[in-house]
């Protein structure tokens, strides 16, 4: 089944330490990929997309994400991370529908 | 950027009433998007609403139970109708920018519970 699996429901990551959130998806064509960062009692907002050309992506906070072919994968990444960066982190796929499908989110904690 | 703002920004309400949804954008979009978030949950994509046309419902939701207007290219309501206390959820709504960024942004949210 075509799906959008987040597999890290909660992570603790140390401020100043880096961070990885993971993300698979199943999709028979390589979809435009998305990440999102909600938090509390905010919108989604949009952190940074991959549609094609380079795999390595930079997006907005300090954030960046790999698109990895061979393992379906397009991971978070941030190299310190910074308190303010506590939220929900959703990874979201458009087949090509222009209809986005989500995962189930990461929450990020942050330790200090 | 587009800036959305929806109406309410939260509400409480008792089972069988309905409640309408608005969100406004402060620039005219061809495609509109309302999603719902349950209590912990993910997001999950109620419709598609395009200007002129009837809006597109995803699998598990119906026009009877969820009825969208989208009259201009700057606004759009979601109703929920007949509601249950399952129903308590975060409803959003999101627009899509460009003709070919395929980029959604969503409003803050309407964080519904019914009673």
């Amino acid at each position: 089944a075509q799906s959008v699996t987040q597999p890290d429901i909660h992570i603790t990551v140390s401020e100043g330490a880096s961070l990885e959130l993971r993300c698979n998806y199943s999709y028979g064509a390589t979809p435009y990929l998305f990440w999102y960062v909600q938090s509390p009692g905010q919108g989604l907002q949009l952190l940074l997309k991959y549609f094609s050309g380079d795999t390595l992506v930079q997006g907005i906070k300090g954030f960046e994400a790999e698109f990895k072919r061979s393992q379906s994968s397009f991971n978070l990444r941030k190299p310190s991370v910074h308190w303010s960066d506590a939220a929900e982190y959703f990874c979201a796929v458009d087949p090509g529908f222009q209809k986005l499908v989500f995962g189930t989110g990461t929450r990020l904690l942050v330790s200090p | 950027s587009a800036v959305i703002s929806q109406k309410p920004s939260r509400d409480i309400c008792q089972r069988g009433t309905s409640l309408t949804i608005q969100c406004q954008v402060d620039s005219q979009v061809t495609m509109m998007f309302w999603y719902r978030q349950q209590p912990g949950q993910s997001l999950t994509l109620i419709a598609t609403a395009n200007q002129g046309s009837e809006a597109t419902y995803e699998s598990g939701f119906v026009i009877d139970k969820f009825p969208i207007s989208r009259p201009n290219l700057t606004f759009s309501t979601l109703t929920v109708s007949n509601m249950s206390p399952e129903d308590s959820s975060i409803y959003l709504c999101s627009v899509e920018e460009g003709t070919e960024s395929y980029e959604q942004y969503f409003g803050p949210g309407t964080r519904l519970t019914v009673t």
